[in-house]
């Protein structure tokens, strides 16, 4: 099965900042890659989806990149609301395996 | 939009088996991939398996051999039932839908706490 590696596991970061999460997959999977935000007590929600793809409704701060084994997500400018852990996802074929997750706090 | 809903037994005992429903509103589950995935308390999502309203089912390995999933539509429904469980087991279960067989998942379920104890 194909592994997803997500690092850093934690972050803290300033109001403002850029942040950037990063997956790696343990083989190529094109752009079959989703990023998911949860937040405490709540399901994951879906941020992006083909690796670049925003979501409906989701803030334009959130953008993705990437294709193949190596895979990021960044917020452009965190604000206190992106507080959360955000995990990515390989959607190509089962197991649709996550990454171990990535919590997100203000420094 | 669609909605899910899951309910079951909140709690469990070891060696039986634990019986979840996924229940959809505002949307037929024969258009949908449903996949549950499972989250003990502080700990990152496991993907356990998923079904196509059509029979089709596909199970994480780790777990194929205590998992089943169906589909009644009659119901607009899909069920989890995991068996032999032990506390290890004990975690939020979620359902999720996706829109195609290489989709992601775009509507979750709140989630339903399960635990396993005597």
């Amino acid at each position: 099965d194909i592994q997803m590696t997500q690092s850093p596991s934690s972050l803290s970061a300033s109001v403002g900042d850029r942040v950037t999460i990063t997956c790696r997959a343990s083989q190529g999977i094109g752009n079959y890659v989703a990023w998911y935000q949860q937040k405490p007590g709540k399901a994951p929600k879906l941020l992006i989806y083909a690796a670049s793809t925003l979501q409906s409704g989701v803030p334009s701060r959130f953008s993705g990149s990437g294709s193949g084994t190596d895979f990021t997500l960044t917020i452009s400018s965190l604000q206190p609301e992106d507080v959360a852990t955000y995990y990515c996802q390989k959607y190509n074929s089962v197991p649709k395996t996550f990454g171990q997750g990535t919590k997100v706090e203000i420094k | 939009q669609v909605q899910l809903q899951e309910s079951g037994p909140g709690l469990v005992k070891p060696s039986e088996t634990l019986s979840l429903t996924c229940t959809v509103s505002d949307g037929s589950i024969s258009s949908y991939y449903w996949s549950w995935v499972r989250q003990p308390a502080g700990n990152g999502l496991e993907w356990i398996g998923r079904i196509y309203p059509s029979g089709s089912t596909n199970y994480n390995t780790s777990l194929k051999s205590r998992v089943t999933m169906s589909a009644d539509t009659s119901k607009n429904q899909v069920s989890l039932k995991l068996s032999s469980v032990t506390a290890a087991d004990t975690a939020v279960y979620y359902c999720a839908s996706a829109y195609g067989d290489y989709a992601p998942f775009d509507y979750w379920g709140q989630g339903t706490l399960v635990t396993v104890s005597s």
